[in-house]
């Protein structure tokens, strides 16, 4: 079955320090990766995608991520924490549909509390 | 600013009752999609148009119909509300049907069943 799975419901980090949310991927063919970021009382914002090229992906707001096929992992990183990078993060895969069609599947998320 | 618009911003409702959430896509987006947000199950894709036809059905219930007009606005329509339905319900699109661009996403309506 076709899925993303945030093993994290909550990453906790003190600001200055490196973050990791973590995002593993189960598609079948070649995986069209996305992570967004979603603030309180908003929609989603995109962040960044993968979907072929370099394995370091560099999005918006200084946050990266790596894509490792062997492991079939798309962590989200950032060398050094904000507060305001305090919010929900969701990592999103293109999948294809019964019909033949594509969609987007989302993970369940990750809080990241960002603390100062 | 995504370019999504979605109306209005907040429901309240009773049990019964029919409501319709309204979606405008960002300029020269051809594909919408619907999404629900609850606390305890995430994002759940309800269904998928492009361009005014039907792409794709998620976890829609028959409860739920939705459509995309030739001005590529969409609405989504909830009838026989149950409590259950209380969500944040989301709007998003995007250029094309093959996910391989970002969505840019409304700021939701938030449907309260009472």
């Amino acid at each position: 079955a076709q899925s993303v799975a945030q093993p994290e419901d909550q990453v906790n980090v003190a600001e200055g320090n490196p973050l990791t949310v973590k995002c593993t991927y189960s598609v079948s063919g070649n995986p069209y990766l996305f992570w967004y970021v979603q603030y309180p009382n908003r929609g989603l914002q995109f962040l960044l995608k993968y979907i072929t090229g370099d394995n370091l992906v560099k999005g918006s707001y200084g946050f990266e991520a790596e894509f490792n096929k062997s492991q079939t992992s798309f962590h989200l990183k950032k060398p050094s924490a904000l507060v305001s990078d305090s919010a929900l993060y969701f990592c999103a895969v293109r999948a294809l549909t019964t019909s033949g069609t594509y969609k987007y599947i989302f993970g369940t998320g990750t809080r990241l509390k960002v603390l100062a | 600013d995504s370019g999504v618009t979605q109306t209005p911003k907040h429901l309240i409702t009773a049990t019964g009752q029919r409501v319709t959430l309204r979606c405008s896509p960002r300029s020269g987006d051809l594909s919408v999609y619907w999404y629900q947000q609850s606390l305890d199950q995430g994002l759940q894709f309800l269904i998928h148009y492009y361009n005014g036809e039907e792409r794709a059905k998620g976890n829609i219930l028959e409860r739920f119909s939705a459509q995309q007009f030739p001005d590529l606005h969409s609405e989504l329509n909830l009838s026989s509300l149950e409590l259950g339905d209380s969500a944040l319900y989301f709007c998003a699109s995007s250029p094309w049907d093959s996910a391989n661009s970002p969505l840019h996403f409304g700021n939701g309506t938030r449907l309260t069943v009472t």
